[in-house]
């Protein structure tokens, strides 16, 4: 009973250097997303996709990347990263757009860029 | 554009009684959709519970209910006999039909939640 899964937990980067934030869910869901949550402040949308091949930006997408090859799977990958970048990040999934679908959220990534 | 306010930014309970955490929420769009999440101090996302804007009753689950004010605009989570385990932060968040794909979710900023013996 996975749900949804992110590696890795936490993760410690210097300014600069680039990474993959790992997201996967088995529960077949068209919609994925990726969320980070900053100190006061709730949680806000960088990427997200509606099925495999298909993804756009959210609300704060600069220095983000992704791509949806598979169902399952909806890397994040940080380019350069910068101490703004500093954040928890949250993958979530749900079954399509019915307002009554709830997202189902990994555990979080807690990532820090000195 | 959508907007989600919780106005409470900690709120204290005794165990066994009820506390209401407050949502009010702006929107044009005549469809929506509120939940409530619950994140523990160990960080994961809870859902709790959903009210869709067409719906004609509260939402109910287990202790959790949402007190739906569709003319107020306001969404407020009320729980029933709190537990030492309901210590966490509260979300309330908002479908946007327009953003997202459908999907995205607009957040307020939570209310900290912390009940006493």
């Amino acid at each position: 009973n996975a749900g949804v899964t992110q590696t890795p937990k936490f993760q410690v980067l210097k300014t600069g250097q680039s990474m993959t934030l790992q997201c996967a869910q088995d529960m077949n869901h068209e919609y994925m997303s990726w969320y980070r949550q900053d100190p006061g402040m709730g949680l806000r949308l960088i990427h997200y996709s509606v099925g495999a091949g298909i993804t756009d930006q959210g609300e704060v997408p600069n220095g983000y990347n992704v791509s949806r090859s598979t169902t399952e799977d909806f890397p994040l990958r940080l380019l350069s990263a910068a101490p703004s970048q500093t954040s928890v990040y949250f993958c979530a999934s749900s079954s399509g757009t019915g307002f009554f679908q709830p997202q189902h959220f990994g555990d979080g990534t807690r990532l820090s860029i000195l | 554009a959508q907007k989600i306010t919780q106005t409470q930014p900690g709120m204290f309970v005794q165990e066994k009684e009820a506390v209401t955490l407050d949502c009010t929420y702006d929107t044009s769009d005549p469809s929506y959709g509120l939940f409530w999440y619950k994140q523990p101090s160990s960080g994961e996302m809870i859902f709790l519970i959903y009210q869709g804007s067409y719906d004609q009753q509260n939402a109910t689950e287990g202790r959790y209910s949402l007190n739906f004010q569709k003319a107020r605009k306001s969404a407020n989570l009320v729980i029933s006999a709190s537990q030492l385990g309901d210590s966490a932060m509260y979300f309330c968040a908002m479908r946007d039909p327009r953003g997202g794909g459908g999907n995205k979710l607009t957040f307020g900023t939570g209310t900290q939640l912390k009940v006493e013996l």
